[in-house]
């Protein structure tokens, strides 16, 4: 099973600014995903990063607001930008081989916007 | 109404019961998951189920294609099951969640 680390574990962030969330697995996957998780609610995916090209964003979410990068097949980042309290959520890298193949999560990060 | 279903949405137990979570899906899948997520909000893959049955130590799931139904049964469950758990099922390459089941066991 792919192991996945994410950094920050948790922050505490200041409304108008931008964090940026890192996911590392520890082997080449095929696809990598982002998904947030706001309070009381269940998961809601908001993009599939992509390597070496742009993702590609559900609806109601926009690469302004969620900018990805994927430089390879074991690392990404995503960027939650100009923040507000509504983004306050846990975040959540996650990975799969294809199609039907099991999936995994990473720890998840968890934002606070003030 | 949501794709996926799960019931009850919260479950207290003592030590030691058995426990059964349910989900009910309505589209075709390809895949039926179930997660657990801890209070630190990281997610853990239980079981990816197609067909039949599978056993985890105390974790069993199972799937019923046909009517579209999946449990999850705990035996012998202790506090450190306390958790949330999560159906989701592969439709195409979408993974679609139920809203989770928080369960507390109690010693």
């Amino acid at each position: 099973s792919a192991v996945i680390s994410q950094k920050p574990s948790r922050d505490i962030c200041q409304r108008g600014t931008s964090l940026t969330i890192q996911c590392q697995v520890d082997s080449q996957v095929t696809m990598m995903f982002w998904y947030r998780q706001q309070p009381g609610q269940s998961l809601t995916l908001i993009a599939t990063a992509n390597q070496g090209s742009e993702a590609t964003y559900e609806s109601g979410f926009v690469i302004d607001k969620f900018p990805i990068s994927r430089p390879n097949l074991t690392f990404s980042t995503l960027t939650v930008s100009n923040m507000s309290p509504e983004d306050s959520s846990i975040y959540l890298c996650s990975v799969r081989e294809g199609l039907i193949f099991e999936q995994f999560f990473g720890p998840g990060t968890r934002l606070t916007v003030l | 109404k949501n794709e996926v279903e799960q019931s009850p949405q919260n479950l207290t137990a003592q030590e030691g019961e058995f426990i059964t979570i349910n989900c009910s899906y309505s589209v075709g899948i390809s895949a039926l998951h179930w997660l657990q997520q801890h209070p630190g909000g990281g997610i853990v893959s239980l079981f990816m189920l197609s067909s039949g049955k599978k056993k985890h130590g105390r974790l069993i799931a199972t799937i019923n294609i046909q009517e579209k139904h999946s449990s999850l049964h705990i035996t012998a469950s202790h506090p450190r099951d306390s958790a949330v758990y999560i159906c989701a099922v592969n439709s195409g390459s979408r993974l679609t969640f139920g809203e989770g089941t928080q369960l507390t066991v109690n010693p």
